[in-house]
């Protein structure tokens, strides 16, 4: 079945950028999107791709997708300590609303 | 995108109890709204898709008679907690799926979740 793995963890300085990475098995896949999760709250879309795009960028947030290597990732530039969350990768299948999501990386921003 | 409210946004309730979880979508009509529920630390687990008007679809190992799901209008959807036990106690989570001129189309749009915990 369809998978989608995130590194759990992920610790930067305050002004750095950070990478997260994601990776999925679902070939079909025709949207990927990344949600950002404070504790104790509902999922925020940041950002997300069509599948047949290579590169997206929204302000602060880079989205790069590799489809041979079916490998997404979400660069935050200049991370501030408020970047500090849960951020989980989901995938789509055209067609449907049902999503898969990733484990979930739990970004930590050092000041 | 879609707005998304829950009620309440956290309970409290004696083991063997029901409970019912409200997910509204404020400016939307939404045909289709999805129930999770997610454990500490862990990621979003589909627990059924709700459909307006119809019965809602249950994934695999989710127990329907447990979990009620009614969507009886466009803007609201309930999932009622019946005979709630300890091993309910977790993090609820809806969604409201929505075409949307942002995200594209049939983006999903959460709520704020409600922590359930069952003494």
């Amino acid at each position: 079945g369809e998978d989608v793995e995130q590194s759990l963890f992920l610790s930067v300085r305050e002004g750095d950028s950070s990478v997260i990475n994601c990776t999925y098995t679902d070939s079909s896949s025709t949207y990927l999107y990344w949600y950002k999760q404070e504790p104790g709250a509902g999922l925020q879309l940041l950002t997300y791709i069509f599948s047949n795009m290579d590169m997206k960028q929204d302000q602060r947030l880079t989205v790069l997708l590799n489809k041979k290597d079916k490998h997404l990732s979400l660069r935050i530039a200049d991370t501030q300590t408020g970047d500090s969350a849960i951020y989980f990768c989901a995938e789509r299948g055209s067609g449907t609303y049902k999503y898969i999501f990733g484990t979930g990386t739990r970004l930590k921003v050092l000041a | 995108g879609a707005v998304v409210s829950q009620h309440p946004s956290w309970v409290i309730c004696k083991s063997g109890t029901s409970v019912k979880i409200e997910c509204r979508s404020l400016d939307f009509q939404a045909t289709t709204m999805f129930w999770y529920r997610q454990f500490p630390k862990q990621s979003l687990m589909l627990m059924a898709t709700s459909n307006e008007g119809s019965k809602a679809t249950y994934e695999q190992g989710v127990e329907k008679d447990k979990f009620l799901i009614n969507h009886a209008s466009l803007t609201l959807s309930t999932l009622t907690v019946t005979s709630a036990h300890p091993e309910d106690s977790s993090f609820y989570i809806c969604s409201v799926g929505a075409a949307s001129g942002r995200a594209g189309t049939d983006t999903q749009y959460f709520g704020p979740g409600t922590r359930l915990t069952v003494l």
